[in-house]
């Protein structure tokens, strides 16, 4: 049962337009909510977050956004740039037995074309 | 450098051959984690621990152990490896449980 699921393996768009990346979620417990930036061979970095208290957070060139009655997140990025060509996860967490327990989706490839 | 290290980055064992990947944290952070990553299913945990001697499963904790004997370390055992254990494997860690820290991550094959 994938709780965070993004539907999108992949995403291509030309570089200086806008990315977005959708990510929908069935748990109505989750209360915090992430973005993480995957090169190949390193580990997840994150990129930006968001509390459920909010519905959109800006970080530079990042923003995201949460609808909390649609059960969906996500992110915009622009201009796009091609070092942004990674694998992006979403991920959401709700509390559980004291800590926070983070559940991630799939994963989407975004690939910038120059 | 802050960091989270796991060794070793790359693994190929054979079935049945008990393993011990190493991950340390230099952030004194009480939270550690482990994850799996498989294609089309994104990173999945398969322990956590919330302090020295707190740990905890996760949603796939079947075929692992794990021990947090000092805060800084979070081993991750495999003690009868078998081929579907086969991942990447990343440890984290956080101060607070909401944002975590990645390692660069460890492949194994299970042949």
């Amino acid at each position: 049962d994938q709780q965070v699921k993004q539907n999108s393996p992949s995403l291509s768009v030309q570089e200086g337009r806008i990315s977005i990346l959708n990510c929908d979620y069935t748990n109505s417990m989750f209360d915090y909510f992430l973005w993480y930036k995957k090169y190949p061979a390193e580990g997840p970095t994150f990129l930006i977050s968001i509390s459920s208290i909010k519905d959109k957070n800006e970080d530079g060139r990042f923003t995201v956004f949460l609808n909390k009655s649609a059960k969906h997140l996500s992110l915009h990025i622009v201009p796009s740039q091609p070092g942004d060509s990674a694998v992006y996860f979403c991920a959401a967490s709700a509390q559980s037995a004291g800590a926070q327990k983070l559940v991630f989706g799939q994963g989407t490839r975004l690939t910038i074309n120059p | 450098e802050a960091q989270v290290t796991q060794n070793p980055r790359y693994l190929i064992t054979v079935t049945g051959k008990k393993l011990t990947v190493t991950c340390s944290q230099n952030m004194n952070h009480e939270y550690m984690s482990w994850y799996r990553q498989d294609p089309g299913l994104g990173l999945r945990q398969i322990y956590y621990s919330m302090n020295v001697e707190v740990t905890d499963k996760g949603d796939v904790p079947e075929g692992y152990k794990v021990s947090r004997k000092e805060k800084r370390n979070f081993p991750l055992i495999l003690e009868s490896p078998s081929p579907n254990q086969t991942s990447l494997y990343f440890c984290a860690s956080s101060p607070d449980s909401y944002g975590y820290t990645f390692g660069s991550g460890t492949r194994l094959t299970v042949v």
